[in-house]
């Protein structure tokens, strides 16, 4: 019954690789999110959906790629892996409401090591 | 089932008083505690932070303390001030483990 979920939740894999991770919520919301949690746990916005249409796209580099096929899914596709993307990956999902983001729901996380 | 639990969806304080935020949790293997702060809009800012060898940890207006026994910890903003208001998200994990939040407490700061 799990309201974010996050596959895998380890995932190790060498440089140069072409990998993903996937997030799912059954919570109904229209906005979903991808954060990378840096080695200080400081978490940094990747992206953002709104109803399948990207909305927030930071500076990352071009090798991550978001995919929402709908609004309950948003899997992140990463190219060429380096060894500096290893870290937490969380996906996170909210209704959207006028100045807040209502019942803001957090995935457990994906571990990605990248050797 | 909710490792994680902040019983407290919203909380309204006064400024210059004392904010308490709770959160409960059941995995007595957890030993890394969190506290995240969010601004509507904005993404979740990272506070404050415990390891289970602490019972206690400082930083500036913010104290976390954690009681083991009880698989309870607490963050205390001492004085509470208007930019304080935000939702804080408490979260928990074990080494190399998942991660597991709260629903967050929404805090209104009065000034």
């Amino acid at each position: 019954d799990t309201a974010v979920s996050q596959t895998p939740k380890y995932l190790v894999t060498q440089m140069g690789n072409d990998k993903s991770i996937k997030c799912e919520q059954n919570l109904g919301h229209d906005t979903m999110y991808w954060y990378k949690q840096d080695s200080k746990k400081f978490l940094k916005i990747m992206f953002s959906y709104n109803n399948k249409e990207l909305i927030i796209n930071e500076t990352v580099p071009n090798r991550f790629s978001p995919k929402s096929p709908d609004k309950a899914h948003l899997n992140l596709h990463i190219n060429s892996l380096e060894l500096g993307d290893s870290a937490v990956y969380f996906c996170a999902s909210s209704q959207a409401r006028t100045g807040d983001d209502y019942g803001y729901t957090f995935g457990s996380g994906t571990r990605l090591t990248v050797v | 089932d909710q490792q994680v639990k902040q019983n407290s969806p919203s909380l309204s304080v006064q400024e210059g008083r004392i904010s308490i935020l709770n959160c409960d949790y059941t995995n007595s293997m957890f030993d890394y505690f969190l506290w995240y702060k969010k601004y509507p809009a904005e993404g979740p800012t990272f506070l404050i932070s415990i390891s289970s060898i602490k019972d206690k940890n400082e930083d500036g207006r913010f104290t976390v303390f954690l009681n083991k026994s009880a698989k309870h910890l607490s963050l205390h903003i001492v004085p509470s001030q208007p930019g304080d208001s935000a939702v804080y998200f408490c979260a928990a994990t074990r080494w190399s483990g998942s991660f597991y939040f709260g629903s967050g407490t929404k805090l209104n700061v009065k000034p």
